[in-house]
């Protein structure tokens, strides 16, 4: 198994509605992140945990919430999907500064 | 805030050519700095990482950095490629201290036969 799983690995939606994408991770670290990635834009990051009461936004956190539910799992949420939230959004987790771990990333389109 | 640039969006190499992939950071302060992989279709890997010691850092498959304080660079090499290191490569550094990574926006090697 993954030490870093997301589902769902593909998801299309359309505008408005609310999208949930969950991660778990085995690796026993503190630290989890969500980063999109979008085409010649390389990653950013959204929300990040230091551990199961940090919440930090990243550099573009607007439209987006995160819950972390416990040390190995980390959702990020998406109230009303726009289409420019179509992107391929990666979970990683790291025990220090550096070092991320990745999930395979989940591939969301909003119609 | 740290920032990284990655010269080249896309770099085309024939098989068994050299190859160098361009990263500058925006500080010269002591820095920790990475180099991920990002096979097609998968998430990204660790390929090497500077955190201290040695300025030449060899990390897998055959792939090794250099960090120049001086000119604010690591420079990612490999002597010959072959087809399977078609890939993208991002470089990254901590913001700031004890923050997340932030990334380049990332190079496209494609190897050639």
């Amino acid at each position: 198994d993954a030490d870093v799983t997301q589902t769902p690995r593909n998801r299309i939606t359309k505008t408005g509605k609310r999208i949930m994408l969950e991660c778990s991770q085995t690796k026993g670290h503190d630290r989890m992140y969500w980063y999109r990635q979008d085409p010649g834009l390389g990653l950013r990051l959204i929300y990040y945990s230091f551990d199961v009461k940090d919440i930090n936004k990243g550099e573009i956190s607007d439209g987006y919430s995160v819950s972390r539910q416990a040390q190995a799992k980390f959702s990020l949420s998406l109230e009303s999907a726009i289409p420019n939230q179509t992107a391929l959004y990666f979970c990683a987790t790291s025990d220090h500064p550096g070092e991320l771990f990745f999930g395979e990333g989940s591939r969301l389109t909003v119609l | 805030a740290q920032s990284v640039t990655q010269l080249d969006s896309q770099v085309p190499v024939f098989e068994e050519a050299p190859v160098e992939l361009r990263c500058n950071y925006s500080s010269s302060v002591s820095v920790y700095l990475f180099w991920y992989v990002q096979y097609p279709n998968q998430g990204l890997q660790l390929l090497l990482k500077y955190l201290s010691g040695s300025t030449l850092v060899k990390g897998i498959n055959g792939f090794e950095a250099e960090f120049n304080k001086s000119q604010t660079s690591f420079h990612l090499r490999k002597p010959s490629v072959h087809i399977s290191d078609t890939a993208e490569y991002f470089c990254a550094v901590p913001e700031g201290g004890n923050t997340p990574l932030v990334f380049g926006k990332g190079t496209r090697l494609s190897v050639i036969a």
